[in-house]
């Protein structure tokens, strides 16, 4: 199982940068991360996914580590609307695992 | 464009009754997940379908749980009977094409409370 790590829980003060750390040491060279974030009472919202390269979306950048081990996902300005439950994700394709991720405080 | 939709969003039920959820994916999503969310939990995997066949139910309950995706679009989960420690949300997701580079795309859920 290509599991991840991530911290129980962050705060953030609004409009900082967010680094969110995961580690995924048994990632396979197949398996892609994946990012999505759940807002209470709502279903997972994609974030964003990369293999190697880092990536940057609308919503963050994804930073990826050399031995693709550890990623991390970076908001740019946290908002209050940031603050969310984010779920760091190695995708085998067959096996989605969420764990319990890292629950987000923005603090105004 | 709609997203995924899922009902009921609430159901409140004692244990022993049946019941079931609907999902219905994104138009032309050929990928469709059941997930179970336990209060502070991630979610977890129950069933995956390809079209309609179910191509990874080894999480699923088959003792309790069932689910069906007819035609290839619309799901259903059943519970029958439910007991107290299935209360939690049920969640579905749908993708435009299996393996790992592609996003899903989730509903609100339904939050299911046995009494």
């Amino acid at each position: 199982d290509a599991k991840t790590t991530q911290p129980n829980s962050m705060e953030s003060n609004e409009e900082e940068p967010v680094h969110l750390p995961c580690n995924h040491s048994t990632i396979s060279g197949t398996d892609y991360i994946h990012w999505y974030r759940q807002l209470p009472s709502q279903g997972p919202e994609y974030v964003i996914h990369g293999l190697t390269s880092n990536v940057n979306n609308r919503m963050a950048s994804l930073a990826i580590a050399e031995d693709r081990k550890s990623s991390t996902l970076i908001l740019h300005r946290a908002t209050l609307r940031d603050a969310a439950v984010y779920y760091c994700i190695a995708n085998t394709g067959n096996q989605f695992y969420f764990g319990t991720g890292t629950s987000l405080t923005v603090i105004p | 464009e709609a997203g995924v939709v899922q009902s009921p969003r609430y159901k409140i039920i004692e244990k022993k009754q049946p019941v079931a959820f609907w999902c219905n994916p994104i138009s032309g999503h050929n990928t469709l997940y059941w997930y179970l969310q336990n209060l502070g939990q991630g979610p977890e995997l129950l069933i995956r379908y390809e079209n309609e066949e179910a191509v990874d139910d080894s999480q699923l309950p088959k003792d309790r749980f069932s689910a069906e995706r007819l035609k290839g679009v619309d799901s259903t989960l059943k519970i029958q009977p439910a007991e107290l420690g299935d209360s939690a949300v049920y969640l579905c997701a749908s993708s435009a094409a299996p393996g790992p580079r592609n996003e899903q795309f989730f509903g609100p859920g339904t939050r299911l409370t046995v009494l």
